[in-house]
């Protein structure tokens, strides 16, 4: 079966500080792997989305940026975190465009 | 373009009682349609989806839901709430795009009581 693990779980940061935060799906091949964004306990924003290695898509300009250089690994990085880089930041992947998404346990970012 | 709107933020219901959170859609097409849950501080878990097959889904831990095209409508329901649901709940359309982006709603807590 399919797993996915994200990387750290809880994470406290001063602001300038850079960021990488890890994802890593297990038991699949070539999937879409996506970052998301969750502010304050609500609603969820695509940051980025993947369809192969080396593939970066970016849905909102922002301080953050996305790699992807391993089949199944997906990173999300800043070089200066910003306040407002705060968040819960989960990983996802999918077996193909437009199929249902699994998502991994969050990494909370807290800039402060 | 594709919306989802979950028509309340919150929902308080008594343990054994019916669960219902309710999801309205916008889309220019045959949809598809999920329901994810979210407990404090976890990811998001597929209750269940529709994608034009069976307009009544069931999902895992007894939810299901029914697709209502004239309604453009989407609620979840449970016949019988337990302590363990109270979580986030999200309605979630699949954009048109080639991105097949996933468009979530704004979700709904739900609370139980004892």
């Amino acid at each position: 079966s399919q797993t996915i693990h994200q990387w750290p779980a809880t994470l406290v940061q001063p602001v300038g500080s850079p960021l990488s935060l890890e994802c890593t799906v297990e038991g699949t091949s070539n999937p879409n792997l996506y970052w998301y964004r969750q502010a304050a306990g609500r609603g969820l924003q695509l940051l980025f989305y993947s369809v192969g290695i080396g593939q970066i898509s970016s849905e909102v300009p922002q301080n953050l940026s996305a790699s992807r250089p391993q089949d199944r690994q997906f990173i999300l990085s800043s070089k200066k975190l910003l306040l407002s880089d705060s968040g819960f930041y989960l990983c996802a992947w999918s077996i193909r465009t437009g199929y249902e998404q699994y998502f991994g346990p969050g990494t909370r970012l807290t800039v402060t | 373009a594709q919306s989802v709107t979950q028509l309340d933020s919150h929902v308080s219901v008594s343990e054994g009682t019916p669960v219902l959170l309710r999801c309205n859609y916008s889309s220019s097409y045959s949809p598809s349609l999920f329901w994810y849950v979210q407990h404090p501080n976890k990811g998001l878990q597929l209750l269940l989806k529709y994608t034009s097959a069976a307009t009544l889904v069931k999902g895992i831990n007894g939810f299901e839901a029914e697709f209502k095209k004239s309604e453009t409508s989407f609620h979840l329901t449970k016949p019988s709430a337990h302590m363990s649901d109270a979580a986030e709940y999200f309605c979630v359309v699949r954009s048109s795009s080639n991105t097949g982006k996933l468009i979530f709603g704004q979700g709904t807590t739900l609370q139980v009581k004892p």
